[in-house]
């Protein structure tokens, strides 16, 4: 079975300033995606971004990027400039590739609280 | 695009009854789709998985007779809770696997039941 461990339970950053959040996974298996969902105080889960375990450049929308180390099962989340509506819990998320069974299923880590002061 | 909307977005009911949730993918077709329980300042456990015209898979611990899930056209999976009780007093949310073929989930706006 899968694991996803978020370490850092709550986070706080200045405006305009960079944040890492932390991921580390455990699985054996070789084809696999990876997942950043943000869910604001809406509750609504949005796609931050995602990484797919075959490829070695590490996936980057806008101000978000990731830090992926497949062989130490890492997957960090970096969010530059940091703005007030990026205040959310966010999630890292670990599924199985095509082909396998549990494929389409999410396996959360617990998730770790970002607040960005002004 | 991938929209997934949720309804209703808040229910409380009185114990004893049931409640349907129903989760829709408005501008994509969804052969399988999600639900998930999430308590407050935590993760979100999966319930089951529900397959278009399939019988849903539950996860381990999840009452399947309690929590009736029915996927009956590829853009609607609905979920109810039969004889709700207080303790099913959650925040319900659904999710449909995207028209990609990465797998990538879209979720639903979420369902806050009150059981009184």
């Amino acid at each position: 079975a899968q694991t996803v461990t978020q370490s850092q339970p709550e986070m706080s950053v200045q405006e305009a300033e960079t944040v890492t959040l932390s991921c580390t996974y455990d699985t054996s298996e070789n084809n696999y995606y990876l997942f950043w969902y943000k869910q604001p105080p809406s509750r609504q889960m949005i796609l931050v971004i995602r990484q797919e375990a075959y490829k070695q450049q590490n996936a980057t929308e806008n101000r978000f990027s990731v830090n992926f180390q497949k062989a130490a099962k890492s997957f960090s989340l970096k969010i530059s400039d940091s703005q007030l509506g990026d205040t959310a819990m966010y999630f890292c998320a670990f599924m199985k590739g095509a082909g396998g069974t549990s494929y389409g299923k999410l396996t959360f880590g617990q998730g770790t609280i970002l607040t960005v002061h002004p | 695009g991938a929209v997934v909307s949720q309804h209703p977005s808040r229910v409380i009911c009185k114990s004893g009854t049931s409640v349907k949730i129903e989760c829709r993918s408005l501008d994509f077709q969804a052969t399988t789709m999600f639900w998930y329980r999430q308590f407050p300042k935590q993760s979100l456990m999966l319930m089951a998985t529900s397959n278009e015209g399939s019988k849903a898979t539950y996860e381990q611990g999840v009452e399947k007779d309690k929590f009736l899930i029915n996927h009956a056209s590829l853009t609607l999976s609905t979920l109810t809770v039969t004889s709700a009780h207080p303790e099913d007093s959650s925040f319900y949310i659904c999710s449909a696997r995207g028209p990609g073929t990465d797998g990538t989930q879209y979720f639903g706006p979420g369902t806050r039941l009150t059981v009184l």
